[in-house]
């Protein structure tokens, strides 16, 4: 049974450039969480979606971010005109049925640097 | 403001030892807390958790103590190995069903062999 499945694994972008970060959840989990995690610091929460909905989005920044899990395919987090900020490690997260633990199931991320 | 915070950033402990990872949080909403563990250049791995309501919960070499009326979390390791050389992060939660979860710093344990 695989993980979590994020890629790339490894982003290297320019200044205003645009990153597409992908994320296919566990197989059977339809939720989906997007954290950011800068160096030497804990993970932020940033977009909770489900299929084809954003249910919490309060952690996203309000310009340039933003995330989707459409019907098919995987989630996708954008980041437009990209910044030497934005570099961090982004972690997606799955879980199954809500309201049936707190366990999430973490991918092993995408680290994106912006040069 | 909501946050979740360590006591400590680093923490070495002799292989065989147990290890006690400390974690103050100023939530008092919070519906369960969790333990995750990250290795380097991976995802964070979930390890215990454990609902407001209870005080503790034991798994494998592992036990959470939570004391709210403090307002904090502890995780020890029993016996810790080699392999439990890690970031240990708490984190909390207030809703089962949204897992937004805050989390803290992380402390790094290193064991001595």
């Amino acid at each position: 049974n695989a993980g979590v499945m994020q890629n790339p694994r490894h982003l290297v972008r320019r200044r205003g450039q645009e990153a597409r970060l992908r994320c296919s959840p566990m197989k059977g989990h339809s939720h989906v969480y997007w954290y950011r995690q800068l160096p030497e610091e804990g993970l932020k929460f940033m977009v909770y979606l489900q299929k084809e909905n954003i249910i919490d989005e309060s952690g996203m920044p309000k310009e340039r971010f933003s995330a989707e899990f459409p019907k098919e395919g995987p989630s996708i987090l954008r980041i437009q005109q990209v910044v030497r900020g934005d570099s961090a490690a982004y972690f997606c997260a799955s879980s199954p049925q809500p309201g049936a633990s707190g366990e999430l199931f973490f991918g092993e991320g995408s680290r994106l640097t912006v040069l | 403001g909501e946050s979740v915070g360590l006591h400590l950033p680093t923490l070495s402990v002799q292989e065989g030892d147990n290890s006690i990872i400390n974690c103050a949080y100023s939530n008092s909403a919070s519906d369960y807390f969790i333990w995750y563990k990250q290795e380097s250049g991976k995802g964070p791995q979930f390890i215990i958790d454990i609902r407001s309501n209870m005080d503790k919960r034991q798994g494998q070499r592992v036990t959470v103590l939570l004391n709210k009326t403090v307002k904090h979390l502890s995780l020890q390791i029993a016996a810790t190995q080699p392999g439990d050389s890690a970031v240990y992060f708490c984190a909390e939660g207030k809703n089962f069903g949204n897992e937004k979860l805050t989390f803290g710093t992380g402390t790094r344990l290193t064991i001595i062999p």
